[in-house]
């Protein structure tokens, strides 16, 4: 069965300071891999994807890690700001072959839910 | 360019009534999925559509659930008869092919059954 691990399931920390969460999982066979960020009240957003061969990627003060071997990623947060309270989804995607063609199956996290204090 | 259009925003029913939402996709774009995503989880793939063709609906429960796609665009998400259980976000999103393209969410509609 394929699953998608997060940890810690809450973080508090101060405006400023560097975080990183992680995410482990058991899906096969593997796509790629995204992290999202959910505000409250609102749709998952897009921060990262990456694919088999990629290790690291990053968008602005975000920057994801992969680890194809160990199943593991990370998203490491630099710097933080009070905008960057949200929860973080790890979604890992597995590809599929349906009678009508290909696709993929994505499996959600549930998420990190981070508070980031002035 | 305009984003997942989902509606209504919130909506409160009793139990074994029926409730639907509506998802209007982005432009273009060829896949839909519905989530359901309960206080404090990721969200759960309901149901996938290619066009208005149906790629995926394996952990849609089909003895309450039903969704359709006509014309592969609008989509629309029925319960009938809705439980306490079923109290959640729903979200709609699309993207341009599925596989590696990313899936923009809408804000969601939020379910309360009482």
């Amino acid at each position: 069965k394929n699953q998608v691990e997060q940890s810690p399931q809450s973080l508090i920390i101060l405006e400023g300071k560097n975080c990183t969460l992680q995410c482990n999982y058991t899906v096969s066979p593997f796509s790629n891999l995204r992290w999202y960020k959910q505000d409250t009240g609102r749709g998952p957003v897009s921060l990262t994807i990456m694919t088999f061969s990629e290790n690291t990627k990053s968008n602005g003060r975000y920057t994801a890690t992969l680890d194809a071997d160990t199943k593991q990623s990370s998203l490491h947060i630099t710097a933080s700001q009070l905008s960057d309270s949200a929860s973080y989804i790890c979604v890992v995607s597995a590809t599929h072959r349906y009678p009508s063609g290909g696709s993929y199956i994505p499996t959600f996290g549930r998420g990190t839910s981070l508070i980031v204090h002035p | 360019e305009a984003g997942v259009a989902q509606s209504p925003r919130y909506k409160i029913i009793e139990k074994r009534q029926s409730v639907a939402f509506w998802c209007n996709p982005i432009s273009g774009h060829a896949t839909l999925y519905w989530y359901q995503q309960i206080l404090g989880q990721g969200p759960k793939l309901l149901i996938q559509f290619q066009n208005n063709g149906v790629v995926d609906d394996s952990q849609l429960p089909k003895d309450r659930f039903s969704a359709e796609r006509l014309k592969g665009v609008d989509s629309t998400l029925k319960i009938q008869p809705a439980k306490l259980e079923d109290s959640a976000v729903y979200l709609c999103a699309s993207s341009l092919m599925g596989g590696n393209t990313e899936a923009f969410f809408g804000q969601g509609t939020r379910l309360t059954v009482v």
